[in-house]
């Protein structure tokens, strides 16, 4: 099933923080963490095998807690290059990755 | 980070004629293999996922007979759309897990651009 993410869409101003979060109404796994600009394919950013698993790369960074079935990547300090729109990707159990529905992410100069 | 390619980038093919998408890892050797389509502005829907040397799962609603999925080696998977029609127009993603490269990541192809007319 497809987990949930939110929220839809949100705009920040440059150097503004967000928090985009992806609920599970199954048992995770794995969650892993894409960015997608317009016309182009998603690209990685992280993948969270553990619960209570926290990672980050530069100022992207996100947290897995296994026991709420959730996931949040936390954005901060955007710059404009975070742009785009970022997807959850949940493993359940078995080789399948199902995607939530996108979360329209606009930073503003 | 592992790369992989697909081919080609963008396609217009008349309606009733059939495309065929390539992926291909190029660095790594992928174990599975996944073909998503993404229509604008929405998500990406898992179609199948194929395993190499096996059949291609597809996922509920997907005709397998409609689109043709072959993993034929560790770095390639094609897919087939047979007798497109406009509503088969979308963006095609594949993506490959590695073998070598930690179970569970996915490597995105750049996609691929079917319009039918």
């Amino acid at each position: 099933q497809q987990p949930v993410q939110s929220p839809q869409a949100v705009i920040l101003r440059e150097g503004e923080d967000a928090v985009i979060n992806c609920s599970s109404s199954k048992a995770l796994y794995s969650v892993h963490w894409y960015r997608q600009k317009h016309g182009e394919a998603p690209v990685f950013l992280m993948i969270l095998l553990k619960g209570g698993e926290q990672k980050g790369h530069e100022k992207i960074s996100a947290s897995f807690n296994e026991k709420k079935q959730q996931s949040s990547l936390y954005l901060t300090a955007s710059q404009l290059s975070y742009s785009g729109t970022y997807f959850c990707g949940i493993n359940t159990g078995g080789f399948k990755t199902i995607f939530g529905a996108g979360t329209r992410l606009f930073v503003k100069a | 980070g592992a790369v992989v390619s697909q081919h080609p980038s963008r396609v217009i093919c008349k309606s009733g004629t059939s495309v065929k998408i390539e992926c291909r890892s190029l660095d790594f050797q992928a174990t599975t293999m996944f073909w998503y389509r993404q229509f604008p502005k929405q998500s990406l829907m898992l179609m199948a996922t194929s395993n190499e040397g096996s059949k291609a799962t597809y996922e509920q609603g997907v005709e397998k007979d409609k689109f043709l999925i072959n993993h034929a080696s560790l770095t390639l998977s094609t897919l087939t759309v047979t007798s497109a029609h406009p509503e088969d127009s979308s963006f095609y993603i594949c993506s490959a897990r590695s073998r070598d490269r930690g179970s569970e990541t996915q490597y995105f192809g750049p996609g691929t651009r079917l319009l039918v007319l």
